[in-house]
């Protein structure tokens, strides 16, 4: 158990309003990583987190902003949701391997629909 | 041409078998793997890291090839328990690019 949690665990909205899924982790571990996973992509990267306010884009960023402002907290925000955000969202965080690279550990997801 | 490639299967076999499944990369200056198994609904897990020379954990053995840019995972004595789908996927500098994910269905 990598000590991750997500909320909230599923959510259906409406076009156009905002939504703000939350990431927590237990271990006070620097890098934190938000995912979305849809049929035929596979899971792919929104955002990361460094450190506290400390955050860079991914490969599908736009339409999604983030803020770290404790160690222990990743917020992902939709500032309107749209259909295409229908999706289902992983939070992830880097934990040292003691080799050469370090390894992911993943959340629960949270499920999102946008109607 | 994707950046992490894996057949989709599904792959069926019968509890016992030995099944491989291959993972092609795109970027040749890529330097770690990891294999990833899921569950339905579920989060993907960490399975094993993928190192150059090799990483057996079990029944599960994982190889590169970077001549050939590919990463292979066997599975030996297949288990009902495996069944799942398995995501290859490249560490480039902390963000993970993943493959689309082989589904196994192993049978009684």
């Amino acid at each position: 158990d990598a000590g991750i949690t997500q909320s909230p665990r599923h959510k259906v909205t409406e076009t156009g309003t905002p939504v703000t899924l939350r990431c927590h982790q237990t271990e006070n571990h620097r890098y934190m990583y938000w995912y979305r996973q849809d049929p035929g992509h596979g899971l792919r990267l929104i955002h990361y987190s460094y450190g506290v306010k400390d955050t860079d884009k991914g490969e599908v960023s736009d339409g999604y902003s983030v803020s770290r402002s404790k160690t222990e907290d990743f917020l992902l925000t939709l500032e309107s949701a749209t259909s295409s955000q229908t999706s289902v969202y992983f939070c992830a965080i880097s934990v040292p391997s003691g080799r050469a690279v370090d390894e992911q550990f993943f959340g629960p997801g949270t499920r999102l629909t946008v109607l | 041409r994707k950046e992490v490639e894996q057949d989709p299967g599904p792959f069926n076999v019968p509890e016992g078998a030995t099944v491989a499944f291959n993972c092609t990369y795109s970027n040749s200056a890529s330097q770690s793997f990891f294999w990833y198994r899921q569950d339905c609904r579920k989060e993907p897990k960490l399975l094993m890291s993928v190192y150059s020379s090799g990483n057996e954990d079990g029944r599960f053995t994982a190889q590169l090839n970077r001549a050939s840019q590919y990463i292979s995972l066997l599975i030996r004595d297949s288990k009902l328990s495996d069944s799942a789908t398995y995501l290859c996927v490249n560490n480039q500098g902390g963000k993970l690019i993943f493959g689309q994910g082989t589904e196994l269905s192993v049978k009684p």
